[in-house]
């Protein structure tokens, strides 16, 4: 199994400043996606980060607004730029594993004031 | 665009009862995931379904798939208040991904 981790785990914030989360696996991974959750909902994937090549963004998700590294196969940033209160939300990062699993870090919540 | 659907959204149950919570998918997949989630946590893996008719069972849950009827159960036997969580079912497509449903709010009432 892969163990995730997230940093931070939560961060209060305000209106119009920029948030980076780190996910570092312990086994390295082509393959890293990042997730939302917003307060009550489901999850929606917001982009596929692949080692080496530009991360791929699903409908309603855009570089600007959430850039993505992915310097090694271990680790990858997701940074949640211009916040407003609606980027509020919990943010997690998955890695798919041996055995056809998923699994997922602990989790971000992120607060916008 | 694949599409989850799970209901109900919202459960609550008698210790001792059982329920079925339902996912229906909108396209065709090979792979159907159950996560419980408990308040202010991450996701907990339950059950990974591979093909079709598969059946897991893990204490008191059972998670059956039928690729036919792009449908997966979550049988819940003879519930527990510690089961209360919420459970979302996701369908995987070919890159991996996961579209989740909207997720099953269940609570446990002794």
């Amino acid at each position: 199994s892969a163990v995730i981790s997230q940093k931070p785990s939560r961060d209060i914030c305000q209106r119009g400043t920029s948030l980076t989360i780190q996910c570092q696996v312990d086994s390295q991974v082509t393959m890293m996606f990042w997730y939302r959750q917003q307060p009550g909902q489901s999850l929606t994937l917001i982009a596929t980060a692949n080692q080496g090549s530009e991360a791929t963004y699903e409908s309603g998700f855009v570089i600007d607004k959430f850039p993505i590294s992915r310097p090694n196969l271990t680790f990858s940033t997701l940074t949640v730029s211009n916040m407003s209160p609606e980027d509020s939300s919990i943010y997690l990062c998955s890695v798919p594993g041996g055995g056809y699993e998923q699994y997922f870090g602990p989790g971000t919540r992120l607060t916008v004031t | 665009e694949l599409k989850v659907e799970q209901n109900p959204l919202f459960l609550s149950m008698q210790e001792g009862k059982n329920y079925t919570i339902y996912c229906n998918y909108s396209t065709t997949s090979d792979r159907l995931y159950w996560y419980r989630q408990d308040p202010g946590k991450s996701l907990e893996s339950l059950f990974v379904l591979l093909s079709n008719g598969a059946v897991k069972q893990e204490g008191r849950l059972m998670a059956s798939l039928d690729t036919k009827a792009r449908l997966s159960t979550l049988h819940i036997t003879a519930a527990v208040h510690d089961l209360s969580a919420t459970y979302f079912c996701a369908v995987e497509d070919a890159g991996n991904m996961l579209t989740f449903g909207g997720g099953t709010r269940l609570m446990v009432k002794p």
